[in-house]
């Protein structure tokens, strides 16, 4: 089946320093979704990418799809504190129908 | 802004005891989904759930597991007959399109414990 795969698993930085986390499906997709979940939450939608080599920003946040729909990266500027907890990116599919597969996440934690 | 509500937030059950994990979706919202995640571990997709039946089901909703619309808002999610590897955390979400188009709302989860 589908599988969707993210690094690195963990990362520790800085206050101030840039992050990034990749994620690679082992099948084309149609859409990628990532979404952030603070520690002792619940997933929350971040934001969707369709298009091929789609480049997308929130503010300090830039979120790419690959050429090949099969890859997408999320790039965080200038960390803070808030950014805390882990980063999900989403793999939809049409031949999956409705089902979104998720990567394992990244945790992502920031020193002041 | 809307949310996705469920309970309880926790649940504790006895293994080989039925449990019900209930939901109410977003009201203009069609599709319906059941996650699990496992304490630290990735989110997995158990079923999603569209005009009144499974659109799709993953290999882990198994015959133990049942979904429900009762009463056109509640989304409830029925584990007939526990085991302790059903101990995770159940995220039920919604969404206006298939397939997540435009994404998912989660809910804030059951923690379900079996002991």
């Amino acid at each position: 089946g589908q599988q969707v795969m993210q690094i690195p698993q963990y990362q520790h930085v800085q206050e101030g320093e840039d992050f990034t986390t990749y994620c690679n499906s082992s099948t084309t997709l149609s859409n990628i979704q990532w979404y952030k979940q603070r520690p002792g939450g619940h997933p929350v939608f971040l934001i969707q990418l369709v298009k091929s080599g789609e480049v997308k920003k929130q503010k300090r946040l830039t979120f790419q799809f690959g050429e090949a729909k099969k890859n997408s990266s999320l790039h965080i500027t200038a960390t803070q504190t808030t950014d805390v907890g882990t980063y999900f990116c989403a793999g939809g599919t049409n031949n999956a129908g409705n089902m979104l597969t998720f990567g394992g996440g990244t945790r992502l934690m920031v020193k002041p | 802004e809307p949310e996705v509500t469920q309970t309880p937030s926790h649940q504790v059950t006895q293994m080989g005891q039925e449990v019900i994990l209930r939901c109410v979706p977003i009201s203009n919202h069609l599709y319906f989904y059941w996650y699990r995640q496992i304490l630290g571990q990735k989110v997995e997709f158990l079923v999603s759930f569209y005009n009144n039946e499974i659109s799709e089901k993953s290999e882990i909703f198994d015959d133990q597991f049942s979904v429900e619309r009762p009463d056109g808002s509640n989304f409830t999610l029925k584990i007939r007959s526990t085991k302790l590897e059903d101990s995770a955390m159940y995220f039920c979400a919604s969404s206006e399109r298939a397939g997540g188009l435009y994404g998912y709302t989660f809910g804030s989860g059951t923690r379900l414990t079996v002991v």
